[in-house]
């Protein structure tokens, strides 16, 4: 099985501008996670999406949101960037179980 | 406390075994993993345990755990410079909650 695949793996924005990053979970999994990883913060969690629906949600405010369509691929979408958005934004695929894996990750900087 | 607590440095001989260590917050957690993590990559899943459990063995990896005192420890037996990289400890309160991570533990094998 294809692993978690992530687009784009790296992205330039400038402050003010919006971006969406996409997730592809492994086949069959219906769960997708999504957190942020930068030095200061360590990896703290955003949401996750299950059938399409926001079953969890971290302590971001809303210029974070997210989505997930129907073939279980995730879209995570931050508006007005600020230079402190910078970081690794890693999803991870569930089936369900106990089990997450994770994606190699997109690494957003704000200029 | 309120966060997974890891040292930060571990520094070994190639050879020898690492011992990393883990003190998590919620003793009501129902798992328990170890990630690994290599320079601009993902997190790897390396493996995990349930908290009915004391001790789970996987090929050179060891894990422990101490419910008692929310310890837990994973082994690497005859660790290798491929071994060198950010291992993270990570726990979650029943299969669909969110994954709470340590701010990891970066690993140095020298030969």
């Amino acid at each position: 099985k294809a692993g978690v695949t992530q687009t784009p793996r790296y992205l330039i924005k400038t402050r003010g501008q919006q971006v969406t990053l996409s997730c592809s979970p492994i086949s069959g999994h219906r769960s997708v996670s999504w957190y942020q990883q930068t030095p200061g913060q360590g990896l703290q969690f955003l949401f996750e999406y299950f059938s399409e629906t926001q079953r969890n949600k971290g302590n971001f405010p809303g210029r974070f949101s997210g989505r997930q369509f129907s073939n279980s691929r995730s879209e995570m979408n931050v508006s007005t960037l600020e230079l402190g958005d910078s970081a690794l934004y890693l999803c991870a695929s569930s089936s369900g179980s106990y089990e997450q894996f994770f994606g190699p990750g997109t690494r957003l900087t704000v200029l | 406390g309120e966060d997974v607590e890891q040292s930060l440095f571990l520094s070994v001989r190639e050879g020898d075994s690492s011992v990393i260590n883990c003190t998590y917050t919620d003793s009501s957690s129902t798992y328990l993993y170890w990630y690994k993590q290599e320079p601009g990559a993902g997190l790897q899943l390396l493996t995990y345990i349930f908290s009915n459990m004391d001790m789970k063995q996987d090929q050179r990896l060891t894990v422990l755990l101490n419910k008692k005192d929310k310890h837990l420890s994973l082994r690497i037996a005859d660790t290798q410079t491929g071994d060198s990289a950010i291992y993270f400890c990570a726990e979650r309160k029943g299969s669909q909650g969110n994954l709470i991570f340590g701010k990891g533990t970066k690993l140095s094998v020298k030969p």
